[in-house]
């Protein structure tokens, strides 16, 4: 009940494409979704996160959409840039917890 | 600021050596967290610290792993005897007291290769 499931693994876009990462979850007292960038060699950086009360929420090129009824939420990158080459996690968390709990995450290629 | 330390970034040992790792987590975090990423299992919670005390071990997979936080600026994992499944990128993170709102901040990791 605690997992996240991501998709897809990996994934390869054109340079100007939009790239899609999509995951789902169990525990309905998840009440925070955050997506994680981690490049080669450094740490998962956050990226951009949602509260469940909202549907969609757009940084820049980066928009979660999140469908509460359908326990999924989705990460699109518009304008795909060979510098998004990266792996991106999605991840969750509950108010009162501690944890983080990720997803397996998602290996972008953008290419030129 | 600085960010959350950890070092060593790349450690090459062999089977059935004790293998130390270090972690400086950002000032006034009051949380700190150990992980284990590997391409098989993802990323993997191991153990978790409020003001420097164990709250949560159930990551940690058996009893050659062991974790302390002596003070609030510091903290390790030891592997003792190291095993050759034991190699993986180990991540160290802070965040703040309070709600969680799933904000995390890592490391650059250590890389383990237990040979």
């Amino acid at each position: 009940q605690q997992q996240v499931k991501q998709s897809p693994q990996s994934l390869i876009v054109q340079k100007g494409g939009i790239s899609i990462i999509n995951c789902a979850y169990e525990n309905t007292a998840f009440d925070y979704f955050p997506w994680y960038q981690q490049f080669p060699g450094k740490g998962p950086a956050l990226l951009i996160a949602i509260r469940p009360d909202v549907s969609e929420k757009k940084e820049g090129r980066f928009t979660i959409s999140f469908n509460k009824s359908a326990k999924q939420f989705s990460l699109h990158i518009m304008d795909s840039q060979p510098g998004d080459s990266a792996t991106y996690f999605c991840a969750a968390s509950r108010g009162g917890y501690q944890k983080v709990t990720f997803g397996t995450g998602t290996k972008l290629q953008v290419i030129p | 600021d600085a960010g959350v330390i950890q070092s060593p970034r790349h450690e090459v040992t062999e089977m059935g050596q004790e293998v130390t790792l270090r972690c400086k987590p950002i000032s006034g975090h009051d949380y700190l967290f150990w992980y284990r990423q590997t391409m098989m299992r993802g990323l993997e919670l191991l153990i978790y610290f409020n003001n420097n005390v164990p709250i949560d071990d159930s990551g940690m997979p058996e009893d050659r792993f062991s974790a302390k936080m002596p003070n609030a600026s510091f903290s390790t994992l030891k592997i003792q005897p190291s095993e050759p499944r034991d190699s993986a990128v180990y991540f160290c993170a802070s965040r703040r007291g309070g709600r969680n709102t799933g904000e995390l901040f890592f490391g650059e990791g250590s890389r383990l290769t237990v040979l």
